[in-house]
């Protein structure tokens, strides 16, 4: 069974750096494939894609993002973090880590299952 | 990239069978036949009902289906139950190795 949590500060300050961490089980990021993103949630608006990053190291990002984002993963404590840079009140959300999942050898595939996501307050 | 295209609301009854619309561009939706569908309770994590256009997960109910026609990824729930009321997103696979969701349906079981 595949399980994922994230981790990481419930209140930031304008203009600091958030470092969130996404704990799994149920599979490796060494295993040929596999992927782990990351996903937020503002209250009440839309899902918004962030990063993602495969068993190989290979990463990628929002192109609206990309210059605050980074993604690394230690895959011997099955974990991956994404710290975002120089945040924003409107970065305000829900942030979710998600297992990629592919068919076959598709290069492209899903989110599933996700973590329960952790609620990031951007104030002063 | 920009959020694919979503209706903010669709409504039906109990029985009915509704359908939701999710429209990209030749980026995204058009040239792939990597899009996903998700479910999402109020206060819950989000669920995928649909991978690869039209292919279910085990254990998703078969009132759930998905399809695809040039820019337009669509999702049928056939019927509608009380428990299908809920936000609705989807999502593709885009030309810069990126992922790109929906702007989100919430469902009304009427």
């Amino acid at each position: 069974q595949i399980t994922l949590k994230e981790s990481g500060p419930t209140l930031v300050k304008p203009t600091q750096t958030l470092t969130l961490t996404c704990t799994f089980s149920g599979f490796s990021l060494s295993t040929s494939g596999v992927g782990v993103g990351w996903i937020r949630q503002p209250p009440g608006k839309a899902l918004e894609w962030l990063a993602l990053i495969y068993w190989n190291g290979d990463k990628r990002y929002s192109p609206s993002l990309k210059s605050s984002l980074t993604i690394t993963k230690d895959t011997s404590k099955n974990q991956v973090v994404l710290t975002m840079t120089n945040v924003d009140p409107v970065d305000t959300a829900t942030y979710y880590c998600a297992h990629r999942r592919r068919n076959g050898y598709n290069w492209a595939g899903w989110f599933d299952p996700w973590g329960q996501g952790t609620l990031v307050t951007v104030s002063s | 990239q920009s959020a694919l295209a979503q209706p903010a609301s669709v409504s039906g009854s109990p029985g009915q069978s509704i359908t939701i619309s999710c429209t990209g561009s030749s980026s995204d939706v058009d040239n792939y036949d990597y899009v996903s569908w998700y479910q999402q309770h109020p206060g819950k994590a989000p669920k995928v009902m649909i991978y690869d256009v039209s292919n279910r997960p085990s254990g998703v109910s078969n009132r759930f289906s998905g399809s695809k026609s040039g820019y337009t990824a669509s999702l049928t729930i056939s019927g509608l139950q009380a428990e299908d009321e809920a936000d609705y997103y989807c999502s593709s696979y885009t030309s810069s190795s990126t992922y790109v969701f929906g702007t989100g349906t919430k469902v009304t079981v009427l």
